[in-house]
């Protein structure tokens, strides 16, 4: 139990789908952040807010977008994805994004596009 | 470009000693992170090098060479419990993780 909980654990979506990934942090952290893990691939960083306000969005394709309404909760809204979009999802949080705390994980969420 | 490598697997004995190398290429650098990640698990930190040397936790001990851009993770007494993913990363200058794709430590009895 790191502090940081996701739901759904596991997620099949259509293409056509919507969806919304959710992460809650107990922790009293400002930063969290939006990863997806491939296999056998690095972590990729997708998004991350800084005191509720995004401060990193790399290249991430439209059709994944993140809400932040305060600090201690995260969504990914997931629309019109593709069966390459299949991963693990985790959030994460630390203190603050700009400094070299730790970060802390939650479980994530596999997803898979059929 | 930002590049972290290590090894994809590694094998090792219970009781043993196991070394899991890691080399960095970034934009800057503000230190090395080691995660352990069980499998269907989140990462969990072990360890944050930014100045050379090694640091000790128990079992587990991190070097960090900064003019070689090399890390490394020793891990002693080696348990079954130790078979996971490691996850290396380092800190660039914008304070942003650049990871590895992480080695998985198998450990046979």
């Amino acid at each position: 139990e790191t502090g940081v909980t996701q739901t759904p654990r596991h997620l099949v979506m259509g293409m056509t789908n919507k969806k919304s990934l959710k992460c809650e942090q107990h922790l009293g952290h400002n930063a969290m952040y939006w990863y997806k893990q491939s296999a056998k691939k690095p972590l990729e960083l997708m998004f991350v807010y800084n005191f509720k306000e995004q401060t990193e969005n790399n290249s991430v394709p439209s059709r994944f977008s993140p809400e932040c309404p305060n600090s201690s909760h995260l969504f990914l809204h997931l629309h019109t994805l593709q069966p390459e979009d299949s991963a693990l999802y985790l959030c994460a949080s630390s203190q603050e994004a700009s400094g070299s705390d730790e970060q802390y994980f939650g479980p994530g969420t596999r997803l898979t596009v059929t | 470009g930002q590049n972290i490598d290590q090894p994809t697997e590694m094998t090792a004995t219970e009781g043993a000693i196991v070394q899991i190398n890691c080399t960095y290429q970034t934009s800057g650098f503000n230190g090395l992170f080691w995660y352990q990640q069980h499998a269907g698990e989140a990462p969990t930190f072990l360890s944050y090098n930014v100045l050379d040397g090694l640091e000790e936790k128990g079992r587990f001990s991190s070097f960090l060479s900064r003019s070689k851009g090399y890390s490394y993770l020793l891990l002693k007494e080696l348990q079954m419990k130790d078979s996971a993913s490691y996850l290396c990363a380092s800190l660039d200058s914008n304070y942003q993780l650049i990871w590895g794709a992480g080695t998985k430590l198998i450990i046979k009895p």
